[in-house]
């Protein structure tokens, strides 16, 4: 059973370029979250989605950064005009839906390797 | 604003020692997860302690939450080279489902 699945692992862009990060969830989880982990700092949870619909992107910034996650196909987490500030990591993780409870529990979140963006 | 704290920042220990940490957070939660991530990579699971818990094991790990302090500690006995890592806690809040970090411990196991 494949864990989260991110690529690219590093990406590098110059200032003004485009960033996709993708993440292929495990087999059977509906549930996306992506966090972005500055150096030495703890992650900061950025968006959560589930298929087709965003959730929560409360932790976004509202420009530049965009999330999707198709019926098909793995989740997008897109970075317009990249700037040295977006330099981080990008983790992705996901979950089961918890049945049976009145408001979703994140339960346990699972984590792909991240995407290492590194902006010239 | 982190909800999560570790203390100590870094920790440095001989291997066969054991090593704790510990986790302070602000508000309510549903649960803590204890996380641990090797240089260069990626998070890896390592225990989820419920709000009506109050100690966990798993393997050399033990896991303790106090809700009335709101702190948990994170317990590796027997430390080996291979637990040299940042170690990391991350709470649920009951008012929604966003995972809240802390900054993390950097745990150094010196053969």
């Amino acid at each position: 059973n494949a864990g989260v699945m991110q690529n690219p692992r590093h990406l590098v862009r110059r200032r003004g370029q485009e960033a996709r990060l993708r993440c292929s969830p495990m087999k059977g989880h509906s549930h996306v979250y992506w966090y972005r982990q500055l150096p030495e700092e703890g992650l900061k949870f950025m968006v959560y989605l589930q298929k087709e619909n965003i959730i929560d992107e409360s932790g976004m910034p509202k420009e530049r950064f965009s999330a999707e996650f198709p019926k098909e196909g793995p989740s997008i987490l897109r970075i317009q005009q990249v700037v040295r500030g977006d330099s981080a990591a990008y983790f992705c993780a996901s979950s089961l839906e918890v049945p049976g409870q009145g408001r979703l529990s994140t339960d346990t979140q699972y984590f792909g390797p991240g995407t290492r963006l590194t902006v010239l | 604003s982190q909800q999560g704290e570790e203390d100590p920042q870094a920790l440095s220990i001989q291997e066969g020692e054991n090593a704790t940490m510990n986790c302070s957070y602000k508000t309510s939660i549903n649960n803590l997860q204890w996380y641990r991530q090797n240089s260069g990579r990626g998070l890896v699971h390592l225990i989820l302690i419920r709000s009506n818990e109050r100690e966990k094991h798993s393997g050399r790990l033990r896991v303790t939450l106090d809700t009335s302090k709101k702190s948990s500690s994170l317990l590796i006995t027997a430390s080996r080279a291979a637990d040299t890592a940042s170690y990391f806690c991350a709470t649920d809040a009951r008012v929604n489902y966003q995972l809240i970090w802390g900054a993390g411990t950097k745990l150094i196991i010196k053969p």
